[in-house]
């Protein structure tokens, strides 16, 4: 089955700067490629997605890049803000809309005022 | 984008006893999915479940300790059957809006066992 694994498990960064955390992958067949943000007692929430046939996507301060060759992707934030501070989760899906997601073990992102 | 209602919000159990947790979704979707995530840990698939078939588990989940029920194409339930402490988790369910809006998911159950 599929195996994500997501770097770093922790960042810190200042306010302001940017942050890029990185997922890899190893089904050659996943399409889809979402980041959840998530904070302290609620659900996950989906801040951006990818799919295979398109290799970044922006929205606003958040990009999300894919690189099918190598099987990464990499969330980057810019001007990060207090409230940016949260634990991100990749996940990719295999095959078609019948198959769940896998996560990666997620990055505890800080942003230092 | 897509509204994703979970019953209830949290419960404190006692072991041996079951919880069954509700999944309500705004419109009609073709699966629903079933997530744990342990306490300090990412998300791990249960199950799928499709209207009108019985569910798909994942590895280390089976039927008689998490069954489910999807009776139409708007709900689903989940129940924690005779539970032990190392059931404590969050449980989530989502489902695959498509292009616009994406997989999402409710805000989750958290569950105590004690």
């Amino acid at each position: 089955g599929e195996n994500v694994e997501q770097h770093p498990s922790t960042l810190s960064v200042q306010e302001g700067d940017s942050a890029v955390i990185k997922c890899t992958y190893s089904d050659s067949a996943s399409n889809y490629f979402p980041w959840y943000k998530q904070e302290l007692g609620k659900g996950p929430q989906l801040i951006i997605d990818i799919r295979s046939n398109v290799g970044e996507k922006k929205d606003q301060r958040i990009a999300v890049t894919l690189n099918k060759t190598a099987k990464h992707f990499s969330l980057h934030i810019t001007e990060t803000q207090p409230e940016d501070s949260a634990v991100y989760f990749c996940a990719a899906r295999s095959g078609g809309g019948a198959d769940g997601l896998t996560f990666g073990k997620g990055t505890h992102l800080i942003i230092q005022p | 984008s897509a509204v994703i209602s979970q019953k209830p919000s949290r419960d404190i159990c006692q072991r041996g006893t079951s919880l069954t947790i509700q999944c309500q979704v705004d419109s009609q979707v073709t699966m629903m999915f079933w997530y744990r995530q342990q306490p300090g840990q990412s998300l791990t698939l249960i199950a799928t479940a499709n209207q009108g078939s019985e569910a798909t588990y994942e590895s280390g989940f089976v039927i008689d300790k998490f069954p489910i029920s999807r009776p139409n194409l708007t709900f689903s339930t989940l129940t924690v059957s005779n539970m032990s402490p190392e059931d404590s988790s969050i449980y989530l369910c989502s489902v695959d809006r498509g292009a616009i809006y994406g997989y999402t998911f409710g805000s989750g159950t958290r569950l105590t066992v004690v």
